[in-house]
């Protein structure tokens, strides 16, 4: 597809397991965003990455969640040890690269996680 | 730091009545970007219309249009001719703008447009 694309859309998982969202931006696109949605939060950035730099990490709340990106493209968000306040939804964002002035973010729809 | 206020939780409007919601912005930066995001039950960020620091023009998208007051750091949206469709949750963002500013969105809180007949 055109847009970006997260999987799964829907995760259940038990307090203290390890999960895995994944995020594929959208072709050409040479930044990533990870956004975590909750009740509590709002909308909080977590991680940027742009091309081959070292990635903005300044908003991962604890040393539980970490992300790469392989190969310039697609993106996992891994979350260690899950928590019950882990449970958000997870918003994976794309857009060309920075320095341009308008440079949109454009976003999938989400992983919902919800953590048992 | 830089934030967003969104003062509205909710609102109601009219079907093809028009309807303004309210974005304050704190920032300390010369050059900044406001966006305005459109979330429906479905979970989607959809992109609305953007307006740029520098813009002389207040920035318009079909039925959107951006009402921009640098000096009140004041960035409104306005939807004419309402439609059922536009009922959703509506989020104003601010990010810095380049060079070295990073990318990062600030979201505000959002405000929960309810389009009745």
């Amino acid at each position: 597809g055109a847009g970006v694309s997260q999987s799964p859309s829907n995760k259940v998982t038990e307090k203290g397991k390890d999960v895995e969202l994944r995020c594929d931006p959208i072709s050409g696109h040479t930044a990533l965003y990870w956004y975590r949605q909750s009740l509590g939060q709002g909308l909080e950035f977590l991680i940027y990455f742009q091309g081959n730099s070292a990635p903005d990490k300044s908003g991962l709340p604890s040393d539980r969640f970490s992300a790469e990106r392989t190969g310039g493209s697609v993106s996992t968000l891994t979350i260690q040890r899950t928590q019950q306040e882990d449970s958000a939804v997870y918003l994976c964002a794309s857009s060309f690269p920075s320095g341009r002035a308008k440079n949109i973010q454009y976003f999938g729809a989400g992983t919902r996680l919800s953590v048992l | 730091a830089q934030k967003i206020t969104q003062t509205q939780p909710g609102m109601f409007v009219q079907e093809k009545e028009a309807v303004t919601l309210d974005c304050t912005y704190d920032t300390s930066d010369q050059s900044y970007g406001l966006f305005w995001y459109k979330q429906p039950s479905s979970g989607e960020m959809i992109f609305l219309i953007y307006q740029g620091s520098y813009d002389e023009q207040n920035a318009t998208e079909g039925r959107y249009s951006l009402n921009f007051q640098k000096a009140r750091k004041s960035a409104n949206l306005v939807i004419s001719a309402s439609q059922l469709g536009d009922s959703a949750m509506y989020f104003c963002a601010i990010r810095r703008g380049p060079p070295g500013g990073g990318n990062k969105l600030t979201f505000g809180t959002g405000t929960q447009l309810k389009v009745e007949l």
